[in-house]
């Protein structure tokens, strides 16, 4: 198993660019989530979802769309790039119910 | 609104010391409680987690935390600590039946020579 795969693991943006963040897992799992991970703030809810077809937000959703047609993917989208969403961003997936996440090694994003 | 709060952000430890990282919470509601741990340039992996029965929980390399419901707190403690745990630290918690995570703002914990 490859567990949870990000790509890209690098990128730099330009003030109202759009892009997609890649996160797919292979394990079936029906739980899949993305975190935004800052300096002296851990990390904090962007989407969930609990299934395809399923998403909700988290905790700081503005800027973030996403979308779940299969159950191993789960692409996040930037929609207009803002210095403020100069993050690492981590997708961690589990079972439902198994309160056990596995995360993905992240992309390290800047917006200039 | 439930809040994660690690107090210390970074703890400087001599090799094979004692270290104990702190971890207190706020809920409402009944909550799962884990230790996670991110190695340099790494994700995180789940350390521990505290779903129910025994308050004190342990992990394969030697961690263990005790969930304390009267004080909410959920320290983590290891007698000896190695090089090799050198990372940084981050409490969370859930409520039950969610897997969505409240994290608090991670211990960078340093092993000293």
């Amino acid at each position: 198993n490859a567990g949870v795969t990000q790509t890209p693991k690098f990128q730099v943006l330009k003030t109202g660019q759009s892009m997609t963040l890649q996160c797919a897992q292979d394990m079936n799992h029906e739980y899949m989530s993305w975190y935004r991970q800052d300096p002296g703030m851990g990390l904090r809810l962007i989407h969930y979802s609990v299934g395809a077809g399923i998403t909700d937000q988290g905790e700081v959703p503005n800027g973030y769309n996403v979308s779940r047609s299969t159950t191993e993917d789960f692409p996040l989208r930037l929609l207009s790039a803002a210095p403020s969403q100069t993050s690492v961003y981590f997708c961690a997936s589990s079972h439902d119910r198994s309160y056990e996440q596995y995360f993905g090694p992240g992309t390290r994003l800047t917006v200039t | 609104a439930q809040s994660v709060t690690q107090l210390d952000s970074q703890v400087p430890v001599f090799e094979e010391a004692p270290v104990e990282l702190r971890c207190n919470y706020s809920s409402s509601v009944s909550v799962y409680l884990f230790w996670y741990v991110q190695y340099p340039n790494q994700g995180l992996q789940l350390l521990l987690k505290y779903l129910s029965g025994s308050t004190l929980v342990k992990s394969i390399n030697g961690f263990e935390a005790e969930f304390n419901k009267s004080q909410t707190s959920f320290h983590l403690r290891k007698p000896s600590v190695h090089i090799s745990d050198t990372a940084e630290y981050f409490c969370a918690i859930s409520n039950f039946g969610n897997e969505k995570l409240t994290f608090g703002t991670g211990t960078r914990l340093t092993i000293i020579p």
